[in-house]
């Protein structure tokens, strides 16, 4: 399979506690994705890292990618409840259109 | 400018019906892609769309399902005689470039 791979599946954290999503993939990618979704709602795109990228922030959100171990992170800082949602990451597989998305780390903010 | 557009958000089909799902892509934007959500699973690849051509369809299942994406109008994912397994979130995205903005999904519920 060329699905990312997410770890943990489920992670539950105190709110302002940091938290972090790993995501491993197998096949060389164009770029990858990470995208939220709340439950019973659609997906709302966060951030595209290209392989030729090591680092990216945006907000409170730092995502890390190393092709050289086909892996990307996820950090979220300062979380608040409201980033309560699964999130799943997605590669292009260096198709450059369809996308291969894992099967999500669900993440549980405590208020 | 409005986002992707999916109708209905929820359909319910008995067994042996036909379901027909709607997509309107992003103003702009002439790339569609057809993914399906199981209960408790990421994001399944179905078909990637062009207007007036199927560009990849190596997701879809082989009987009973069919997409399309006319000059005109909304791009159609056809699903003939339903059956249970039928039964999951249904999401489309658009794209001008590599960022897919993915619609609210429909979720089809088959008796």
């Amino acid at each position: 399979s060329q699905q990312g791979e997410e770890d943990p599946q489920a992670l539950s954290i105190q709110e302002g506690e940091n938290a972090t999503m790993n995501c491993s993939y197998k096949t060389s990618i164009n770029n990858l994705q990470w995208y939220r979704q709340n439950s019973g709602r659609g997906l709302v795109h966060l951030i595209l890292i290209r392989s030729n990228e090591r680092e990216k922030h945006s907000g409170r959100l730092r995502v890390t990618l190393d092709t050289s171990k086909k892996s990307s992170s996820l950090l979220i800082t300062a979380s608040r409840a409201a980033d309560t949602a699964s999130y799943f990451c997605a590669t292009d597989a260096g198709t450059g259109n369809q996308f291969y998305f894992g099967t999500g780390t669900s993440l549980t903010v405590i208020p | 400018n409005a986002g992707v557009m999916q109708n209905p958000r929820h359909l319910v089909r008995r067994r042996g019906q036909e379901a027909r799902l709607r997509c309107s892509p992003m103003k702009g934007h002439s790339h569609v892609y057809w993914y399906r959500q199981l209960p408790e699973e990421g994001l399944k690849f179905m078909v990637y769309l062009q207007k007036e051509n199927i560009i990849d369809e190596s997701g879809m299942p082989k009987e009973r399902f069919s997409a399309e994406f006319p000059k005109e109008g909304p791009s159609i994912l056809r699903i003939q005689q339903v059956v249970r397994g039928d039964s999951a979130a249904y999401f489309c995205a658009s794209s001008l470039n590599n960022e897919q903005f993915f619609g609210p999904g429909t979720r089809l519920t088959v008796l």
